[in-house]
C-alpha cells in the first residue's frame, strides 16, 4: 500500500510570494491534516479535511489555507510569504476515526528568502 | 489552552541501557495518548497508542508507556536500547476540543542518541 506523498519535497520562495503543497493521502484514507515543523516550535497543527469539509483549524492566520478534493487529495497555500513561513510542512492522512492513527508524509521543506 | 511538555530535549545514551522520556500533558478530560518516532531521513510514524482500558501499553521495537491519570504522565520506556533506536520522539494528545482526529497536539520532541 502506498504511503502518504507529498510534492514537492523542496521549495525555495521569495517573501511576498505564495506556494502550493499538495498531499496525497493514503488510498481510502477520508482525513487528512496538515502540521508546520520548525526547530524552535516542532509540530504546530495547522488544519485538518474531511470529506472535502474543514474539520478543525489551528492557530495560524488567515494566509494558511488549505482545501481537499473528491479523490481526497489535498493542497495547502500560503499567500505573502514571510521569513517565518520557512518550515518543514507535514501531511498526515487517516481514516477519520478517534482510534485512527496518522500516518505522515516525508513533508515538504520550504524555504522562504 | 491544552499543551504537551517533553522534559528532555537530548538524551544520550550507550547501547543496551534502559531508556525512559518523559511526557506530561494539561487537559483534564479524556484523552487519547501516542508516541510517534522519526528516524533519521524517515517520516513520523507510529510507536503506540492508548485509548483506554489496560495503562500499560505495547509498542513496535519493544517500548511500552504507561498512562498515569493522576500525574497526566505518559511516559515512554524500552529496557535496553540499541543504537537503531536513535531518532527523535514526539508524545502527542488528542482531546476532544474540536471533535476532530486531526486535533493531535504534539510535544516539541526529545532527541535520543544511542553510542554503539
Amino acid at each position: 500500500k502506498a504511503g502518504v506523498t507529498q510534492t514537492p519535497r523542496y521549495l525555495i520562495k521569495t517573501r511576498g510570494q505564495q506556494v502550493t503543497l499538495s498531499c496525497s493521502p493514503i488510498s481510502g484514507h477520508r482525513s487528512v491534516s496538515w502540521y508546520q515543523q520548525t526547530p524552535g516550535q516542532g509540530l504546530q497543527f495547522l488544519f485538518e479535511y474531511f470529506s472535502e469539509t474543514q474539520r478543525n483549524k489551528g492557530n495560524f492566520p488567515g494566509r494558511f489555507s488549505g482545501r481537499q478534493f473528491s479523490n481526497s487529495r489535498s493542497e495547502m497555500n500560503v499567500s505573502t510569504l514571510e521569513l517565518g513561513d520557512s518550515a518543514l510542512y507535514l501531511c498526515a492522512s487517516s481514516l477519520g476515526q478517534p482510534d485512527s492513527p496518522l500516518h505522515f508524509g516525508n513533508g515538504t521543506r520550504l524555504t522562504v528568502t | 489552552a491544552q499543551s504537551v511538555s517533553q522534559h528532555n530535549h537530548h538524551v544520550i545514551l550507550s547501547e543496551a541501557a534502559s531508556l525512559e522520556l518523559g511526557c506530561n500533558y494539561s487537559y483534564g478530560g479524556t484523552v487519547n495518548l501516542f508516541w510517534y518516532v522519526q528516524y533519521p531521513g524517515q517520516h513520523l510514524q507510529l510507536l503506540l497508542k492508548y485509548f483506554s482500558g489496560d495503562p500499560l501499553v505495547k509498542g513496535i521495537k519493544g517500548f511500552e508507556a504507561e498512562f498515569i491519570k493522576s500525574k497526566f504522565s505518559f511516559n515512554l520506556r524500552k529496557p535496553s536500547v540499541q543504537w537503531s533506536d536513535t531518532a527523535e520522539y514526539f508524545c502527542a494528545v488528542r482531546t476532544p476540543y474540536g471533535g476532530s482526529q486531526g486535533n493531535l497536539i504534539f510535544g516539541k520532541g526529545t532527541k535520543l542518541s544511542v553510542k554503539p
